[in-house]
């Protein structure tokens, strides 16, 4: 069964920082990978997607995260934190039986420090 | 905006009671996935529908249901409810079965009271 595993439910970034949030997800195919970003009191807006194109995947807000299969590790990054840039990060993997549902991490909550 | 609707935003009702939340998906999509977001259980898939037909089941209880109409938004039903099932519910909705996408709604929160 797939399954996806954020290291770290609390991440703190100085303003400016680099910001690094872990993501490995478990599957026996090559996986669909997702990245959403929740801010208090909203839906889930997707950050970004790696659909086995290229490994490594931008997405809006100045992130991008690096697909490496050796590592079964899906990590998202952004250069420097921006105070809007705190939230709530789930990473997600598209179930490759059928259904094609999301199976995701229990989250990381972002917090940046001015 | 995702273009996925749910309604209402906000429901809080009391313990026994049962209430519809509804979601319309993006025009053209045909699957709606729904989940359940809560502090303990995290997100959690509960049901899909594809082109109205249901597609497949996660952890949804008993006392829960939904239905896709030929309309294709879809319905969920949640019916005896308990303290525990005060939560955050999203559809989400996709164009076909590819997992390429799903466009999440803003979600309905329910307060059981």
């Amino acid at each position: 069964a797939q399954s996806v595993t954020q290291l770290g439910s609390h991440v703190s970034v100085s303003e400016g920082a680099l910001v690094l949030l872990r993501c490995n997800y478990s599957s026996s195919v090559p996986p669909y990978l997702f990245w959403y970003v929740q801010y208090p009191n909203q839906g889930l807006q997707l950050l970004l997607k790696y659909t086995s194109a290229a490994t490594l995947v931008k997405g809006i807000n100045g992130f991008e995260a690096e697909f490496k299969k050796s590592e079964t590790s899906f990590h998202l990054t952004k250069p420097s934190a921006h105070m809007s840039d705190a939230a709530e990060y789930f990473c997600a993997v598209s179930d490759s039986s059928g259904t094609y549902k999301y199976i995701f991490g229990t989250g990381t909550r972002l917090k940046v420090l001015a | 905006d995702s273009g996925v609707t749910q309604t209402p935003k906000h429901l809080i009702t009391a313990t026994g009671q049962r209430v519809t939340l509804r979601c319309s998906p993006r025009s053209g999509d045909l699957s709606v996935y729904w989940y359940q977001q809560s502090l303990d259980q995290g997100l959690q898939f509960l049901i899909q529908y594809y082109n109205g037909e249901e597609r497949a089941k996660g952890n949804i209880l008993e006392r829960f249901s939904a239905q896709q109409f030929p309309d294709l938004h879809s319905e969920l039903n949640l019916s005896s409810l308990e303290l525990g099932d005060s939560a955050l519910y999203f559809c989400a909705s996709s164009v076909d079965l590819t997992g390429t996408e799903a466009f999440f709604g803003q979600g309905t929160r329910l307060t059981v009271v």
